[in-house]
This record gives C-alpha cells, structure tokens and sequence, in this order.
C-alpha cells in the first residue's frame, strides 16, 4: 500500500510570509502527526491530529497551527515565518492515536527561510 | 524531558557490534525506536511496552528496563546496511502521551 506523503518536498520562503504543508496518511490510519527535526535537536512533537481533531500540542508558538480533514489528510500551516523556522518537517501516520502504535514518517518537507 | 541519548555518535567496522542507550528522568510506558537514513524518512525498529519485554528483529534487539526508566538497543555483526541515526522515543504513564525523541545517535559502519 501506498506510504504516506508529503508536498511539497521542499520549499523556500521569505521571512514574514506563511507556509502550508501538507501530508496523506496510509490508507486507513485516522491519527496524523507532526514534527519538527533540526541538526542535533532529534525530532520535536508540534501536535497529533486524530479524527480531525487536535489531541495533542507541543511548545510551539501559536503561529504554528494544522488542521485534518474527513478523509485524514492534515495540513500544518506556520505564519510570520522566522529565520528559526528552518528545518525539516515531518509528519507521521498510525492507525492509534497516542504513541503506543507504529508510526510510518513521510520523507518529509525542507523548509528554507531566506 | 527529552530522553538522553548515548554515545552521540559511534563509527564501527563491519561485523563489530554496538550499544546504543536511551534514558528519560520520567516513569515510562513504552520506548521505540527508529532509524533514519540521510534524507530518508524515520524507519521503525521496535516498540518495548512495560514489563522489561527484550524484542529482537533480526540482528537488533533492544531491552527495556522501566526501574532504571532506560531501554538499549543492540545491534550485533553489524552490516554497512545499518549506518545510519537512531532515535528513541519515549512514552509516559498517561494514556493521551505523546511520544518524546531522543537527539539521535549516529552510527557510521565502515567497510
């Protein structure tokens, strides 16, 4: 089966401008989840989507937000970008919400604040 | 908190084995791990849930002692296959937790 996908791959934006990423999940799994990965700092939880509702939230400024629809797919938008911004993001699909269950990672998008 | 890793990098030969640990300062849940490729997505290894469970998926097997709140993964015979950064998350009691990451351990196998 398909795995889960993420556009664009990359993206260059300019600070003060917005950003909306998308994922799809594996066919079948309702929980989607977000992270942030920058060089050294692992990968930091932004929040988990499940049902189209928003389970859980990491310390992120509010300028970071998502949303799931119906069909699963979630999209994570970030305004004002900053220069910090920079940093791959990746999102994650499991069939549970919460963190007892497998998660599959998209390949990810690379953001680039200029 | 996020979860120490250690060592923070390692470079093996082909065939040696490594050690990788994993501790959190909280009671945990379940630990797993993952690997990720440079430029490729996290891959996943194993989950250990509470009960000190040792899992094993082919030569890497990881245990979980949930006294001293720390899992080890091991890799044995090592191949070029498993270069690679591996990461441990870390589940708590609550039943809503999120998982908290590791930085990551590189791992470089040389030929």
């Amino acid at each position: 089966k398909a795995g889960v996908t993420q556009t664009p791959r990359y993206l260059i934006k300019t600070r003060g401008q917005q950003v909306t990423l998308s994922c799809s999940p594996i066919s079948g799994h309702r929980s989607v989840s977000w992270y942030q990965q920058t060089p050294g700092q692992g990968l930091q939880f932004l929040f988990e989507y499940f049902s189209e509702t928003q389970r859980n939230k990491g310390n992120f400024p509010g300028r970071f937000s998502g949303r799931q629809f119906s069909n699963s797919r979630s999209e994570m938008n970030v305004s004002t970008l900053e220069l910090g911004d920079s940093a791959l993001y990746l999102c994650a699909s499991s069939q549970q919400s919460g963190g007892n269950t497998e998660a599959f990672f998209g390949q990810g998008t690379r953001l680039t604040v200029v | 908190q996020q979860p120490v890793q250690s060592p923070q990098a390692v470079i093996l030969r082909e065939g040696e084995d490594a050690v990788i640990n994993c501790s959190s300062s909280k009671a945990l849940y379940s630990v797993h791990w993952y690997r990720q490729k440079h430029g490729e997505a996290p891959v996943f290894l194993m989950i250990l849930l509470k009960g000190g469970e040792q899992k094993g998926h082919e030569k890497i097997s990881a245990s979980f002692n949930e006294k001293k709140q720390q899992s080890s993964l091991y890799l044995t015979a090592s191949q070029l296959s498993y270069s690679g950064t591996y990461f441990c998350g870390t589940g708590g009691m609550d039943s809503n937790y999120q998982l908290i990451w590791g930085a990551g351990t590189k791992l470089i196998i040389k030929p």
